[in-house]
């Protein structure tokens, strides 16, 4: 019962790098969720999706672009990575939508540096 | 948006001592959890307590949905509740309580 995995755990880029982190859910999860959370901080909503082929922006979606082609599967991209994206980022799944009556399930984190 | 606010932000205990955390919030809600992030990093999902009373163990949590705040005990405090205690709501999170109980 792998619940949310994300993929890798830790990565180091130069600015202007690209890469791409992915958060895959076995629980047949509607909504995905990337967060950020930087030191001493809560967590920042970037994007979410709401069912597949969905994405919408969150409170900080500026420097990301996401993708949901599967339902399992929720892709965050860093076109041109900047060291303001350092930062250690969460995905989570909910069987609907936050408004609702379900709880979130949080993957372990990625953490991303960016030199 | 909703706004989120958690206090104390920061809060040292000895063991053995009971604690209260609250989040205020700024609208109605739907959808309220409790995390407990540990020394690792990971999220630990307390509760989900929109409204109500919830009890686990040495911890419980109450959410008056209609004076907009939520509450979290923690009984008979030990060194392994240490972390930061973050409050959600609608997916927006608090900046969280910094726990630290001393043996």
């Amino acid at each position: 019962n792998a619940g949310v995995t994300q993929t890798p755990k830790f990565r180091v880029l130069k600015t202007g790098q690209s890469m791409t982190l992915l958060c895959a859910q076995d629980m047949n999860h509607e909504y995905m969720y990337w967060y950020r959370q930087d030191p001493g901080m809560g967590l920042r909503l970037i994007h979410y999706s709401v069912g597949e082929g969905t994405t919408a922006k969150g409170e900080v979606p500026d420097g990301y672009n996401v993708s949901r082609l599967k339902k399992q599967n929720f892709l965050l991209g860093l076109e041109s990575a900047a060291p303001s994206q350092t930062s250690v980022y969460f995905c989570a799944s909910s069987p609907r939508d936050r408004y609702s009556n379900q709880p979130q399930h949080f993957g372990d984190g990625t953490r991303l540096s960016i030199l | 948006g909703i706004q989120v606010e958690q206090s104390p932000p920061d809060l040292i205990l000895q063991e053995g001592a009971n604690s209260t955390l609250r989040c205020n919030f700024s609208d109605s809600v739907n959808n309220l959890q409790w995390f407990h992030q540990n020394p690792w990093g990971q999220l630990i999902n307390l509760f989900y307590i929109p409204s109500g009373t919830k009890q686990n163990g040495r911890l419980s949590a109450t959410t008056v949905a209609t004076e907009r705040y939520s509450l979290l005990y923690i009984s008979s405090s030990q060194t392994t509740d240490s972390g930061v205690y973050f409050c959600a709501v609608e997916a927006r999170f608090g900046a969280g309580t910094r726990l630290t109980v001393k043996p």
